[in-house]
């Protein structure tokens, strides 16, 4: 079935450096979504893609949908504390875009 | 506008019980979705309902069932819990079901002994 992966699982940051991380899959996707999830909370939308090469902003986070639509990449520049939590990328494939296809999540530490 | 909203936000039951998690959407939206989230399997969808109807099923057995109410409400019921249905239960609404946006609610911790 159609899966996502995401790079790196877990990363241990500085305080102020900027953090990158993508999200891959063999599908075609024409939707792509970033979420944050707060320990014991739900995902919070952080930003929605839907057309590829779509570079959108969100504060200090920017992501972007690949030109071949099976990838996305999230960036976050100047990393606080309140960065930490879980990011999951997610998304609508070509094939399946009634069902919202959810990554493994990418779990951000960041050290003061 | 409020968010979405999920009662009760912690469960605790025995195995064989029998539980139900509501969920009240974002004022206007219309289909609602069920996600199970467990550390070794991330979220894994549910169901989805729309206008009162199930739209989408995920891999789940038939002890997890779920309905919407005519003001877009949703309640989810899980019969003769076992202990691997301790998770995070969360609900996410959107306008309309395909292409659109999801938003979650906090979520329902339910714990299983």
């Amino acid at each position: 079935g159609q899966q996502l992966n995401q790079s790196p699982q877990s990363m241990f940051i500085q305080e102020g450096e900027d953090v990158s991380m993508n999200c891959t899959s063999s599908s075609i996707f024409n939707t792509w979504l970033w979420y944050k999830q707060d320990p014991g909370e739900g995902p919070v939308l952080l930003i929605a893609l839907y057309k590829a090469g779509e570079l959108t902003s969100n504060g200090r986070l920017t992501a972007q949908f690949g030109i071949t639509r099976k990838d996305s990449f999230l960036n976050i520049s100047a990393s606080i504390p309140s960065d930490v939590g879980i990011y999951f990328c997610a998304g609508r494939t070509k094939t399946s875009y009634d069902k919202v296809i959810f990554g493994p999540g990418t779990s951000l530490s960041v050290i003061p | 506008k409020a968010g979405v909203t999920q009662t009760p936000r912690y469960l605790i039951k025995t195995r064989g019980q029998q539980v139900t998690l509501s969920c009240s959407p974002i004022s206007g939206h219309r289909s609602v979705s069920w996600y199970q989230q467990t550390p070794g399997q991330g979220l894994q969808f549910l169901f989805e309902y729309f206008s009162e109807t199930q739209r989408n099923k995920g891999n789940f057995p038939g002890r997890f069932s779920g309905r919407q109410f005519s003001n877009s409400r949703s309640e989810m019921n899980v019969s003769t819990l076992e202990l691997g249905d301790s998770a995070l239960y969360l609900c996410a609404s959107s306008l309309e079901p395909v292409n659109n946006e999801q938003f979650f609610g906090p979520g329902t911790r339910l714990t299983v002994l």
